[in-house]
């Protein structure tokens, strides 16, 4: 079986200042990791993704995201934020032999001007 | 190139009456998956398709859920005798097949009254 957790509900920051997202997995084999965005009355948009390779995953609007093996961690990640990133975030994780991905509870993201 | 398309956007059915979602995804996309998000929850998954092989409906939550596929293309959710409960955002998503991202349409909001 596969899990997702992302566990904070809602993460704040000031305009410019860095944002992290988190996120850990569990996953038999080797995970296949995801990031989702979904702004207010869209549907959801990729944004990066970790099969294999470096660690560090860079992707769409300036984000990336680490992935940790020894913490089974997936964190988002941002250096300057903007208050357009303000957001519902969803991580996914598949593997295991399984084409399903399992996705986490969402982390809604506000940005302050 | 065109999207994910789902209709109706919008849909506002009484108790006990059935209704039927649809789904266009993007062409060429083997991967076909129905989600489902309650307000303020993260996505529920629900069925999916790959290329001609039988689906896995692990997630219909009962037995008033069905869905088909044609081939690669085109894809209708069927919930029968709806409930209040029912009502959610649903959600289509086509792929590559495997561990490819998805892309995500806009979703059909269900409103059971």
């Amino acid at each position: 079986a596969q899990s997702v957790a992302q566990p904070e509900d809602q993460v704040n920051v000031a305009e410019g200042n860095p944002l992290t997202v988190k996120c850990t997995y569990s996953v038999s084999g080797n995970p296949y990791l995801f990031w989702y965005v979904q702004y207010p009355n869209r549907g959801l948009q990729f944004l990066l993704k970790y099969i294999t390779g470096d660690n560090l995953v860079k992707g769409s609007y300036g984000f990336e995201a680490e992935f940790n093996k020894s913490q089974t961690s997936f964190h988002l990640k941002k250096p300057s934020a903007l208050v357009s990133d303000s957001a519902l975030y969803f991580c996914a994780t598949g593997g295991g032999g399984s084409y399903i991905p399992t996705f986490g509870r969402g982390t809604s993201l506000i940005v302050h001007p | 190139g065109a999207g994910v398309s789902q209709s109706p956007s919008n849909k506002v059915t009484e108790k006990g009456k059935d209704v039927e979602l649809r789904c266009d995804p993007i062409s060429g996309h083997t991967a076909l998956y129905w989600y489902r998000q309650r307000l303020g929850q993260g996505l529920e998954f629900l069925i999916y398709f790959q290329g001609n092989s039988a689906p896995d409906k692990s997630g219909l939550p009962s037995d008033r859920f069905s869905a088909e596929r044609t081939g690669e293309s085109v894809s209708t959710l069927t919930i029968q005798r709806t409930q209040q409960e029912d009502s959610a955002v649903y959600l289509c998503a086509s792929s590559l097949g495997g561990y490819r991202e998805q892309y995500f349409g806009p979703g059909t909001r269900l409103t059971v009254t």
